[in-house]
Parts: C-alpha cells; structure tokens; sequence
C-alpha cells in the first residue's frame, strides 16, 4: 500500500500569517493517464472533511484562493497564503492513484 | 444542493453484521464513483471501500476485504455497505464520500461493544 507521510503533526499559526503543510508518497503518484491524483481535505472540528484541492492544484468550487496545492511525482504541499481563525482544523492529504487509496496521518492546524 | 445522507449506524456485538446506507441528491448519482471512508474517535480518516458508477468494480481495504461488500441501487440514488463480523476496531464513524472526495455525508456511527 502507498503510505502518506505528513509533516508537521501539529501547526501552530499566527493570524495572517502563511502556513505550509508537507505530503509525501511512498511511491509515485503519476497514474497511467498522465493526472496526479492528490488530493487535500480539510476537517474543522465538529465538521465532516471537505475537499479542497484536487489533483494536486486545482481548487475545489467555493475553496477561498489562499488555499494552493502544489508538487509532484511524490512530494507535496499544501500552502496557506494568510491563516484565518476559521482555518483551524486538522488537514490530510490522500492519494486516489493506486488501490487502496490512502490518507496522510493528518495535520492540526490551530491559532498561536 | 448536494446531499449524502448516511443511516444505519449503532451498537453492534462483536462478530455482528451492519447494513449502512446512504441516499444522495442533488446530482446524477449514476454517473459518479462512490466512497465510504470512515474515522475511528480521536483518529484520523481511512478509505474503506470504493464502487464504480455502474457498480462493476470494486475496492477494498485490506482490513475489511473478505468481510464487506459495497453496493449501489442506481434507481434509489442510494449507495451501501454491508460489513460482517465486526471487531471493536471497526468502530468508527463511518462517510459516505462522492466523486473522489468532492462531496461528503454527515457520517453514521458504528459501535462495536459487547
């Protein structure tokens, strides 16, 4: 199975201020029609997840444009231009690329 | 408005069987590729199983394949997962997810407890 490592566990951000939030793949992500299917899911707490990036960079409808997704092959990102208090929550990549399709452990992201 | 409603969540002996389902509106439900991923309390999210949207494939997670099946009813927009012999770490809330992930339920709790 592919195993999603993220980093950090735990984000501790000021408000404003930007976030980055790193996703690596124990193998490569590329699928055979050339599309790299990473995606990154957002959870407040309380809440069900949410999509916000698909297929490395594209942003989901609605998901405000300070959210960006970026990287390849096996090593991701996840930036946060500016970080507002309704960011708070705990992050997860996941790759739709192989079977089974995996999740990275998740990341906390929370207000300093 | 997408909706995914999960029901068929609770208590469950060990080795017991449930039937979860999930009814969706909103979009063209035949069209798409349906999920369920679930959450153990205090954890973090697993993909469990996955149909295509004519229901001719299938796949699982390791941890449940043998043991589960996932389905769909095209004409009743509703996707399913029937899981037996259930352990204590199949206690979770269980997604139903659409479209790679696009679109998610409310999620209904599964506990098994003697």
């Amino acid at each position: 199975d592919v195993v999603m490592t993220q980093s950090p566990l735990s984000l501790p951000v000021t408000l404003g201020q930007p976030a980055s939030i790193s996703c690596r793949s124990s193998q490569s992500l590329v699928y055979s029609d050339g599309n790299t299917y990473l995606s990154w899911f957002q959870q407040r707490p309380g809440q069900s997840p949410r999509r916000l990036i698909y297929k490395v960079s594209n942003r989901d409808s609605g998901v405000p444009d300070r959210f960006s997704g970026s990287g390849s092959g096996t090593d991701f990102t996840l930036k946060i231009s500016r970080v507002e208090a309704e960011d708070v929550g705990v992050y997860y990549c996941m790759q739709g690329t192989l079977w089974p399709h995996t999740f990275g452990g998740g990341t906390k992201v929370e207000i300093k | 408005e997408v909706q995914l409603v999960e029901s068929g969540g609770g208590l469950v002996q060990p080795g017991g069987s449930l039937r979860l389902s999930c009814v969706a509106s909103g979009f063209t439900f035949s069209g798409y590729w349906m999920s369920w991923v679930r959450q153990a309390p205090g954890k973090g999210l697993e993909w469990v199983a996955t149909i295509r949207h004519d229901g001719n494939e299938r796949y699982y997670v390791d941890s449940v394949k043998g043991r589960s099946a996932i389905s769909r009813d095209n004409a009743k927009n509703s996707l399913y997962l029937q899981v037996n012999s259930l352990r204590a770490e199949d206690t979770a809330v269980y997604y139903c997810a659409g479209d790679g992930g696009r679109d998610w339920g409310q999620g209904t709790l599964v506990t098994v407890s003697s």
